[in-house]
């Protein structure tokens, strides 16, 4: 069965301590590894897409990367405008459809 | 600006009564999707389409419909049938199955 599990549920840092945020993924067939940032009331925002093992994909102060079973999103030196919920979804060949992880919601304090 | 909007942003109902979500797009895509989001219980897909007058059940379609008669628009009804329609329901669409999904800012639906 085709799953997106993420860990952890919740994570409190502090302003510019550095961390990861894990989602490990089984799938018959991966399509993509996908991450985005979702605010409190707000719909989810696309960061990154992740097509194979070995990728890397940065944006700021984040850091994306995928191996064969699971994906790592790097957060360098976090602020607390990063704090959000980080969800993880993974993309199918077979039915094509997204399967999302319950995410990661990160507290960054001042 | 290119993007997905939803409308209205906080929607109140009684029971019993049917009630309908707007989406549209100008991103030219053409796969949309409906989600319904519950705290705990993470994105679960109700409807998506991969193209005009198509559209294909998710995982929780039972109590709601939706129509595709035209690329940019994708409307979801929620029926009387729907036992429990209080929840964030959330737009999105894509170049196609599979790949990214670019989301709306949500409809929050409250039935009393």
């Amino acid at each position: 069965e085709d799953q997106v599990t993420q860990s952890p549920e919740a994570l409190r840092l502090q302003e510019g301590e550095s961390s990861s945020l894990n989602c490990s993924y089984t799938v018959s067939g991966l399509r993509g590894l996908f991450w985005y940032r979702q605010d409190p009331g707000k719909g989810p925002e696309f960061l990154f897409t992740l097509y194979s093992a070995g990728e890397e994909k940065e944006k700021e102060s984040l850091k994306a990367t995928l191996t064969k079973k699971e994906s790592f999103l790097h957060i360098t030196a976090p602020k607390p405008e990063d704090s959000a919920t980080y969800l993880c979804a993974v993309g199918t060949s077979n039915t094509g459809k997204l399967i999302f992880g319950q995410g990661t919601t990160l507290q960054v304090k001042p | 600006d290119g993007g997905i909007t939803q409308s209205p942003k906080y929607l109140f109902r009684k029971e019993g009564q049917n009630v309908t979500l707007s989406c549209e797009q100008n991103l030219n895509h053409d796969a949309m999707y409906w989600y319904r989001q519950d705290p705990g219980q993470g994105l679960r897909l109700i409807y998506y389409s991969q193209i005009v007058n198509d559209f294909q059940k998710g995982d929780i379609a039972e109590g709601y419909s939706v129509s595709r008669e035209k690329k940019e628009s994708f409307p979801l009804t929620v029926t009387s049938a729907q036992k429990n329609p209080t929840a964030f329901y959330l737009c999105a669409s894509s170049r196609g199955l599979g790949y990214e999904q670019y989301f709306g800012p949500g409809t929050r639906l409250t039935v009393t």
